[in-house]
């Protein structure tokens, strides 16, 4: 089946150090990964995406690569700011998933991120 | 243009009664998702629907049940609430059912069930 396993947290940072989030997944056949970012108060939002293996997604710093020999999508950012303290969640898609739909998601548990200053 | 919204915020319930949320999907969009997230977890998927069909659905029971309207907005209806049922419930719309459709998320409606 499909899962995404996730880095546990919280982890807790200074400003300006450099984050990873580790995510790894199981599909049965051919995923889209993502990681959305979840803002106190805030719904789910779309931090980066990549759909084939050896793409990287990249958005306001933060960069993802898909690396299909690992199944791996590991998040990282060189620099955190204190405004990007939130909860960080892996994702996948799976369009070979007839029953559940092709673009439906898939999530790992979170990972909460608190960057102090 | 508008996001997907949903109402209510938040509901508190009693064990045994039936709640529906409701879900307007953001312009243009065709196809709504409905995920619950219960507290410390990432989101569960419950089901799809795609004009007017259910399109797919996650493991849940049939208890949990829905509908969308011509407008594509989307109602979730849960039956015969239970403690485990409390969580957050997100919906999320997108242009197509496709996996290059990117799933836009609305707030969620926060229901406790006591």
């Amino acid at each position: 089946g499909n899962s995404v396993t996730q880095m546990e947290g919280p982890v807790t940072l200074s400003e300006e150090a450099f984050l990873t989030i580790n995510c790894t997944y199981t599909a049965t056949g051919y995923p889209s990964l993502f990681w959305y970012v979840q803002y106190p108060g805030e719904g789910l939002q779309l931090l980066l995406k990549a759909t084939k293996a050896d793409d990287k997604g990249s958005n306001k710093g933060f960069e993802a690569t898909y690396r299909k020999e690992t199944t791996s999508f590991h998040l990282e950012k060189g620099s955190v700011q204190v405004s990007d303290s939130a909860v960080y969640f892996c994702a996948l898609s799976d369009r070979s998933a007839v029953k559940t739909g092709a673009n439906n998601l898939f999530f790992g548990t979170g990972t909460r991120l608190t960057v102090i200053p | 243009e508008t996001g997907v919204t949903q109402s209510p915020t938040h509901l508190i319930k009693t064990r045994g009664q039936q709640v529906t949320l409701r879900c307007s999907s953001q312009s243009g969009h065709n196809t709504v998702s409905w995920y619950q997230q219960a507290l410390g977890q990432g989101p569960q998927f419950i089901f799809q629907y795609y004009r007017e069909e259910e399109n797919g659905r996650g493991n849940f029971p049939p208890r949990f049940s829905g509908l969308q309207f011509p407008n594509y907005s989307s109602e979730l209806n849960v039956n015969a609430l239970e403690l485990d049922d409390s969580a957050l419930y997100l919906c999320a719309s997108s242009p197509g059912q496709g996996s290059h459709n990117e799933q836009f998320f609305g707030p969620g409606t926060r229901l406790t069930v006591l």
